[in-house]
């Protein structure tokens, strides 16, 4: 079935790394996505990678795929105190292209 | 300024009164969709729509219609609200099934007494 699956929270201190991971179950996911929710505001795109990917880089995000474990991280280096908000990990399926499966966000918090 | 909006931003109603909640995009996006969110489950999506005319339920479509008469609006009618609508609401755009951002509106927080 399609499920994508997070944990909740997420609390760092301000300056270190943060590493939300998150998994999936269909192996027919074709690109996986991290979206940013800002508190009152609409999900923003943050940055996406296709399946046959195993990384990405873009500043200070990294987005590392396992395809075998249907693990998915980001990675923000540097965390600011503008970087708190809700991040959800979403996949489209091959299936199903007009369907994008959220997983359910995990609040990052920093902490001075 | 490209954006999706919606309206309203907030709305509390009552049990068995219709609303309707407009979504506007002004990117000429042929792809739009809403989506409830509720802790603890993500965003699930209620309809999308493919084009004009063209509409299809998502994962949770029960006790919501939709209608895309014009490529920039895809309101969201609730004929009959019921408590358990009560969430938050947000519409989406993107250019179509190909294209992988997809534009948020702001969200619409619905509370059915």
């Amino acid at each position: 079935g399609e499920d994508v699956e997070q944990s909740l929270f997420l609390s760092v201190r301000e300056g270190d790394s943060s590493v939300i991971n998150c998994t999936y179950t269909d192996s027919s996911s074709t690109y996986l996505y991290w979206y940013k929710q800002e508190p009152g505001a609409g999900l923003q795109l943050l940055t996406y990678i296709f399946s046959n990917m195993d990384m990405k880089q873009d500043q200070r995000l990294t987005v590392l795929l396992n395809k075998k474990d249907k693990h998915l991280s980001l990675r923000i280096a540097d965390t600011q105190t503008g970087d708190s908000a809700i991040y959800f990990c979403a996949e489209t399926l091959y299936s199903s292209a007009s369907k994008i499966i959220f997983g359910s966000g995990t609040r990052l918090s920093i902490r001075p | 300024e490209a954006q999706v909006t919606q309206n309203p931003r907030y709305l509390i109603t009552v049990t068995g009164k219709k609303l309707t909640v407009t979504c506007s995009q002004n990117m000429n996006h042929e792809y739009m969709s809403w989506y409830r969110q509720d802790p603890g489950l993500g965003l699930r999506q209620i309809y999308y729509s493919m084009n004009v005319e063209v509409t299809d339920k998502g994962d949770v479509p029960e006790g919501y219609k939709v209608s895309r008469k014009e490529k920039r609006n895809f309101p969201l009618i609730l004929e009959s609200p019921s408590p358990n609508q009560t969430s938050l609401y947000f519409c989406a755009s993107r250019r179509g099934l190909g294209d992988n951002e997809q534009f948020f509106g702001p969200g619409t927080r619905l509370t059915v007494l």
